[in-house]
């Protein structure tokens, strides 16, 4: 079955640049989750998008923006990054805000900034 | 708002032996509640998910969690401890169409 794929796998940067990170959920869900694992620590959301909307938002930073577009693929910006970005973003899909199963999580993007 | 709290950052546990790594959630409506588990340098997989039906729920790999709303509790249970096991597990609560909220996590060590 198809997954929620994420690209890059790894990615490094360097303090004050900025960064990319991809989403493709699986086919016909509709709402898509951003979290951020840092080191040793439990997934924090970041924010999610439903229909292409921004439907909640939670800790992220001002310098991160992200966006749906209409294949409902997911793009998070990082700008002016910061040592401390350095984590695990993963990424979630589901099938409808209104219909939980779980969500099924990518690989996730491994973010080194140096 | 919804929160899970898991008693213990690590559990260690012998071959062969139960396994039991609790979890407590907070909220103010009926909850769903998931345990995902991470292998090392990998994603969060799905172990198991209560949505209000059965309050048993059996899930991959020999879990399960049983829901009991009276202890606010989702404690994750496995009979019997295989080395493969070792991993971080994450209980996980959402409320409807609401984001998912991850406890801090159990590092479960198994002893040869």
């Amino acid at each position: 079955a198809a997954g929620v794929i994420q690209s890059p796998r790894h990615l490094i940067k360097e303090k004050r640049e900025t960064a990319t990170l991809k989403c493709y959920p699986i086919p016909r869900h509709d709402t898509v989750y951003w979290y951020q694992q840092g080191p040793g620590q439990d997934p924090q959301f970041l924010i999610s998008f439903y229909e292409k909307m921004q439907s909640d938002k939670g800790s992220i930073p001002d310098r991160f923006s992200a966006q749906q577009f209409s294949d409902y693929h997911s793009e998070l910006n990082m700008s002016s990054l910061e040592l401390g970005d350095s984590a695990l973003y993963f990424c979630a899909s589901s099938n409808s805000r209104g219909q939980v199963y779980g969500y099924t999580f990518g690989s996730g993007t491994r973010l080194t900034v140096v | 708002a919804q929160s899970v709290t898991q008693l213990g950052s690590h559990v260690s546990v012998s071959e062969g032996a139960l396994v039991l790594l609790r979890c407590n959630y907070s909220s103010s409506v009926p909850p769903y509640l998931f345990w995902y588990v991470q292998y090392p340098n990998q994603g969060l997989q799905l172990l198991l998910k209560y949505t209000s039906a059965a309050t048993l729920v059996k899930g991959i790999n020999g879990f399960e969690a049983e829901f009991k709303k009276s202890e606010t509790s989702f404690h994750l249970t496995k009979p019997s401890a295989h080395m493969s096991d070792a991993a971080e597990y994450f209980c996980a609560v959402s409320v409807r169409d609401d984001k998912i909220i991850f406890g801090k996590g159990t590092r479960l060590h198994i002893l040869p």
